[in-house]
C-alpha cells in the first residue's frame, strides 16, 4: 500500500513568515500534484510535478520533487491570511493501471494570523 | 470555466437508508472518480469509472455501494443501506484523460444517524 505522509499537520504562523510543508513516501510516484482545500469545498489543484528534482513557483508558492520521486515539498514565503487552507499532496502511482487514481497524503492544516 | 457540480450540498439520512449522492461531471470529461474524506481524516478514492463501466474500486466500495452513468451528463453513487460509518464528504472528481488534472466538485457532506 503506497502512503503520503504530510508534515507538519497543523501550522500556525503570522504573516509574512515562511513555511515549509512535507510529503513523504517510501513508494515512488509518476507525478505528485498539491491541493488546497478550504471549509466546505473540494480540493483545488494548485500544481503538477513530474520529473525528480522539479522545481516549480506559483508566486509565492515553491513546489519541488524529489529526485528519486518518492518526496515533495511545499514553500511559502511571506505567507498571507488568504493562505490559509488545508494543503493536500497526492500521488499517481507509476503503474496508474485504468484509472489513473490519485493517492493523497495527510494533510496540512495551515493558519496565518494577520 | 467549467466544473464538476454536486447535489445534494448536504445530506441527512438514517441508518439503513438508501442515498443517491449526484454529480455532474465537466462535459467533455472521460474519467470518473467517487473519493470520500471521513472528518479530519485523509481524501481516500472510492471507485473509477471510464467507458461506462467500472474501472477499479476499492476495499470501502463494497457491495453497498454502487455507482451508475444513467445519462450523458450524470454519475451518480449509490449506497444501499447506509451505516454510522458513512457519514463523510464525498467528493467527485472527473478528468479529460487519463494525464490530465482532476477536478473536484465541492462535496456532499453525508451525515447518517
Amino acid at each position: 500500500t503506497q502512503l503520503l505522509e504530510q508534515s507538519p499537520q497543523f501550522l500556525s504562523i503570522q504573516e509574512g513568515e515562511n513555511l515549509t510543508v512535507y510529503c513523504n513516501s517510501s513508494s515512488v510516484f509518476s507525478s505528485l500534484q498539491w491541493y488546497r482545500q478550504e471549509p466546505g469545498e473540494g480540493p483545488v489543484l494548485l500544481v503538477t510535478v513530474v520529473t525528480g528534482g522539479e522545481v516549480k513557483k506559483l508566486k509565492r508558492l515553491t513546489f519541488q520533487f524529489g529526485d528519486a520521486r518518492k518526496d515533495s515539498s511545499l514553500h511559502i514565503t511571506a505567507a498571507q491570511p488568504g493562505d490559509t487552507g488545508l494543503y493536500l499532496c497526492a500521488g499517481a502511482p507509476p503503474y496508474g493501471g485504468a484509472t489513473n487514481k490519485l493517492i493523497f497524503g495527510t494533510g496540512t492544516l495551515l493558519a496565518v494570523q494577520p | 470555466e467549467p466544473e464538476v457540480t454536486q447535489t445534494p450540498s448536504h445530506q441527512v439520512t438514517q441508518m439503513g437508508q438508501e442515498v443517491i449522492l449526484r454529480c455532474v461531471p465537466i462535459s467533455n470529461h472521460l474519467y470518473f472518480y467517487w473519493y470520500r474524506q471521513i472528518l479530519g481524516q485523509k481524501v481516500e478514492f472510492l471507485v473509477s469509472f471510464y467507458n461506462n463501466e467500472i474501472s477499479e474500486k476499492s476495499e470501502i466500495f463494497d457491495d453497498q455501494f454502487s455507482v451508475e452513468r444513467p445519462d450523458g451528463s450524470n454519475f451518480t453513487l449509490k449506497i444501499r443501506s447506509t451505516k454510522l460509518e458513512d457519514s463523510a464528504m464525498y467528493f467527485c472528481a472527473s478528468r479529460a484523460d487519463y494525464n490530465s488534472p482532476l477536478h473536484f466538485g465541492n462535496g456532499t457532506r453525508l451525515t447518517v444517524t
